[in-house]
């Protein structure tokens, strides 16, 4: 049963936009985590919050921004994509920070033309 | 810092088969490891996971796999596959459950 929910399902747009993807837990957690899989599969960590605040951020371009406005939501805006942002963003959860088990959404397929 | 290594891109075999995906990894401490499967187009679901104890630790529909401290590895293993488990395979550690880092995966094809 689906408890980290993403929106969109999947995304087109062109080089230079913004985009927003959005991200829910329901189940009560307090770290949310973002996720990149590239086309080979290979996936990187990109930010992780606790509780609202930023715990980890990774070597991610600075046009990568992530924004939590409580603990079960974490969205992830990406101003003037590129073509290597083309990409699965995963979004992921557990119950807290060091705390084991992760629990990952069906993930945002973006596309940059 | 951690790594993991799954030296198989790809396996293939026959429905009924066991399976064996490996898994290795590098790290100045014993981390968290992890299974995880990937269907098409969805995300990832947990297999099973080891934090300490018996080495050999059982998972969702009938895998399981075996943490070995001194080859630095945690194997994944099923005694016979089905064609619904054709999927890519992830394993990952953390470090007291922090973020996961995973190896590059393994595509499993499993022929009818």
């Amino acid at each position: 049963e689906t408890a980290v929910f993403q929106t969109p399902n999947y995304h087109v747009t062109q080089v230079g936009n913004e985009v927003s993807f959005n991200c829910k837990q329901t189940l009560g957690h307090d770290t949310m985590y973002w996720y990149k899989q590239d086309s080979k599969k290979l996936l990187k960590i990109m930010f992780s919050y606790n509780n609202k605040q930023l715990i980890v951020n990774e070597t991610v371009p600075r046009r990568f921004s992530p924004q939590s406005s409580d603990k079960a939501h974490l969205n992830l805006r990406i101003k003037s994509v590129e073509p290597e942002d083309s990409a699965v963003y995963l979004c992921a959860s557990s119950l807290y920070w060091g705390g084991g088990t992760q629990y990952f959404g069906p993930g945002t397929r973006l596309l940059v033309l | 810092a951690q790594s993991v290594t799954q030296p198989d891109a790809r396996v293939t075999v026959s429905e009924g088969a066991s399976l064996q995906l490996r898994c290795k990894y590098s790290s100045s401490v014993t981390p968290y490891l992890f299974w995880y499967v990937q269907y098409p187009r969805q995300g990832l679901q947990l297999l099973l996971k080891y934090y300490s104890g018996d080495p050999v630790v059982q998972g969702v529909n009938g895998f399981e796999a075996e943490f070995s401290k001194s080859n630095s590895s945690f194997h994944l293993r099923k005694a016979s596959v089905h064609w619904s488990d054709s999927a890519v395979y992830f394993c990952a550690v953390s470090l007291a459950g922090a973020k996961l880092t995973f190896g590059g995966g393994t595509r499993l094809t499993v022929r009818p």
